[in-house]
């Protein structure tokens, strides 16, 4: 069990630019979690994959998101047209079961847009 | 709909001391409740949960939370609290028809007073 892998850890891209964050999930964890965490605040939900499929994204993602977990392994998000509100931590959790097992998170991936 | 509130922004705490940091959610039934860590630049770490049973439940590094249904808590406490306990503290609830989902309060930060 080597934990949830999130890559990069550090961003700083310019508004404007697209951005793309990998998730390595437990390996026999089938569900991922993508969340945003702003400063002073909890985490918010941001999107859910149970194996590869998409089950549900929050208000939150605007089309300017998009999660993909092709074969039900790693998952990316990919942010296009960064905006200087996109600035947040993208945490990435895996649960062998449902949100009642309690998540294991990875170190999250910093993004800083200027 | 679902909320969480932590009452407290920053609790400062003298090492040695014990702490008790609260909690409170808002939710028709007995929710699944979740303590989490977070050190600064890094992911969330699972302390304990309380899914049902005995409403004291016991946690990692030493820590301990109460459910009390007739106060919607679950508060988080420890006998004695060491400089390596300074970090942000987050209370999460998840319910049966949030399966994917965690809904979390907006995290106490833990100082410790050397």
């Amino acid at each position: 069990d080597t934990g949830v892998s999130q890559n990069p850890r550090h961003k700083i891209t310019k508004r404007g630019q697209n951005v793309t964050f990998r998730c390595d999930p437990i390996s026999e964890h089938n569900r991922l979690y993508w969340y945003r965490q702003t400063l002073g605040q909890g985490p918010e939900f941001l999107t859910y994959f149970q194996n590869e499929a998409q089950l549900e994204k929050s208000r939150l993602l605007s089309d300017r998101f998009s999660a993909e977990r092709p074969k039900g392994s790693f998952s990316t998000l990919e942010i296009q047209r960064t905006e200087q509100g996109d600035s947040a931590m993208y945490l990435c959790a895996s649960t062998p079961g449902g949100a009642n097992y309690g998540y294991t998170f990875g170190s999250g991936t910093r993004l800083t847009v200027v | 709909a679902q909320s969480v509130t932590q009452p407290d922004i920053h609790i400062t705490v003298s090492e040695g001391a014990s702490l008790e940091l609260r909690c409170n959610y808002s939710y028709g039934a007995t929710p699944y409740l979740f303590w989490y860590v977070q050190s600064p630049g890094q992911g969330l770490q699972l302390l304990l949960k309380y899914f049902s049973g005995d409403t004291l439940v016991q946690g990692i590094k030493g820590f301990e939370a109460e459910f009390k249904r007739s106060q919607s808590s679950f508060n988080l406490r420890k006998p004695s609290v060491h400089w390596s306990d300074a970090a942000e503290y987050f209370c999460a609830v998840g319910t049966e028809d949030s399966n994917y989902q965690l809904i979390w309060g907006a995290g106490t930060k833990l100082i410790i007073k050397p």
